[in-house]
């Protein structure tokens, strides 16, 4: 059973378009982080938001966390190449950050 | 800086051999987690620990021990290989901290293939 639904899958769109990555579950969480993995590394962290209802701005890069707290998205104006990679959502109970639940995460490609 | 440090990189297993993937910290971090990645499924997590001499289960823990002696060490045994233990396999560890300004650090991973 999938705790958090992310979607879509996958997303092939041209540059300078804008996007928006879904993140949606029947459970609360504490707090909802952001990663974005490359192609033979591990995951790195873009953003946590934790307040019902925050938004958080990084660069072109929109994270909202829903104000239950059981959903995030993440939306990207202006999608460049480098923006090509795996998206994860994943979600904290309490502070143990050793114990994440993931989404099966978005396959993001943009094409020049 | 070391970070999270994940040996081997790749690895080939016979089905029914045993063996142990390696993780270590230089954080000093109390939580160490591993996961492991397949496609279309994100990462799911297998055993996770709070700290030295502390393991518990996590979502997908059948087939797989750990033990943590140390702070720095959490190594993932893989008792007896099976095809579907191939797989991407990920080691994290984070501190505990408040909520806002805790993260997961990532070792590379280790490709896992059984035949």
């Amino acid at each position: 059973t999938q705790l958090l639904e992310q979607s879509p899958q996958f997303l092939s769109i041209q540059e300078g378009e804008n996007l928006t990555v879904y993140c949606n579950s029947s459970s609360v969480f504490s707090s909802l982080q952001w990663y974005r993995q490359e192609p033979g590394e591990g995951p790195v962290l873009l953003v946590t938001v934790v307040t019902g209802g925050e938004v958080k701005k990084l660069k072109r890069l929109t994270f909202q966390f829903g104000d239950a707290r059981k959903d995030s998205s993440l939306h990207i104006t202006a999608a460049q190449p480098g923006d090509t990679g795996l998206y994860l959502c994943a979600g904290a109970r309490g502070t143990s950050y050793g114990k994440l639940t993931f989404g099966q995460g978005t396959i993001l490609t943009v094409h020049p | 800086n070391a970070g999270v440090t994940q040996t081997p990189k790749f690895q080939v297993l016979k089905t029914g051999q045993s063996m142990t993937l390696q993780c270590a910290q230089d954080m000093n971090h109390e939580y160490m987690s591993w996961y492991r990645q397949d496609p279309g499924m994100g990462l799911r997590l297998i055993h996770y620990s709070v700290g030295a001499g502390i393991t518990d289960q996590g979502e997908v823990p059948n087939g797989y021990n750990v033990s943590r002696s140390t702070t720095e060490d959490f190594p993932l045994r893989l008792l007896s290989a099976a095809p579907s233990q191939t797989s991407v396999y990920f080691c994290a560890s984070s501190s505990q901290g408040t909520l806002r300004n805790t993260e997961a650090f990532f070792g590379q991973g280790t490709r896992l293939t059984v035949v």
